[in-house]
């Protein structure tokens, strides 16, 4: 069974940093593609950050470039989310979410039950 | 860059068909996926590439995709349909996923 398990979430006042994991499960996590969408209280889903099987392929969405980054440990079947310079306007739950094949375009087949990040003074 | 737009509330009476769209520039050149989030879950694949459907979504489940809108169309709506419907592309030319701003299903 896949299984896709966010951490690391919290309460962070502006400006300050923190660092998301997700642990993966059930299939060959250096075999596909990984993805971390964001869902603010009440909105709608917001793609946040891209990385292909072999980390080869990275992206990001304009919102977050130049204060996130997005990387993946193969050995450790997981997939980490740093985030510096936070903003209130980053406050969210964060999910994480496969996706269907190695490249950054494919699809979403699974996704995590999402960490709430707050961030406030 | 580029811009999906939904209709934020579609309603329906059960077991009748509910069309949410999905309208973007020429997005008939595009793939278009799609994903049902019920209150307090994860989203759920539900079609991808246009009209391909996931193991273990029902057949009622189905969409199409041309011109400038693509259509996620749900057949024999039950109360369990109820749900916020995204829909979502990869922008090629700018290397970007988008979704679109979601739609709330209600079942009547």
């Amino acid at each position: 069974e896949v299984q896709l398990v966010e951490s690391g979430g919290g309460l962070v006042k502006p400006g300050g940093s923190l660092r998301l994991s997700c642990a993966a499960s059930g299939f060959t996590f250096s075999s596909y593609s990984m993805n971390w969408v964001r869902q603010a209280p009440g909105k709608g889903l917001e793609w946040v950050s891209s990385i292909s099987s072999s980390s080869s392929y990275i992206y990001y969405a304009d919102s977050v470039k130049g204060r996130f980054t997005i990387s993946r440990d193969n050995a450790k079947n997981s997939l980490y989310l740093q985030m510096n310079s936070l903003r209130a306007e980053d406050t969210a739950v964060y999910y994480c979410a496969r996706g269907a094949d190695y490249g950054s375009g494919s699809y979403y087949v699974y996704w995590g039950q999402g960490t709430l990040v707050t961030v406030s003074s | 860059s580029y811009v999906l737009t939904q209709p934020p509330s579609v309603s329906v009476a059960p077991g009748k068909t509910a069309r949410i769209t999905c309208g973007g520039n020429n997005i008939g050149s595009k793939s278009v996926h799609w994903y049902q989030q019920k209150p307090g879950q994860a989203p759920v694949l539900v079609i991808y590439y246009d009209s391909d459907r996931p193991s273990g979504i029902p057949e009622r489940f189905s969409g199409s995709n041309s011109g400038n809108t693509a259509t996620l169309t749900i057949s024999r709506v039950e109360a369990g349909d109820e749900a916020d419907y995204y829909c979502q592309v990869w922008d090629s030319s700018s290397d970007l996923w988008v979704f679109g701003g979601g739609t709330k299903l209600t079942v009547l």
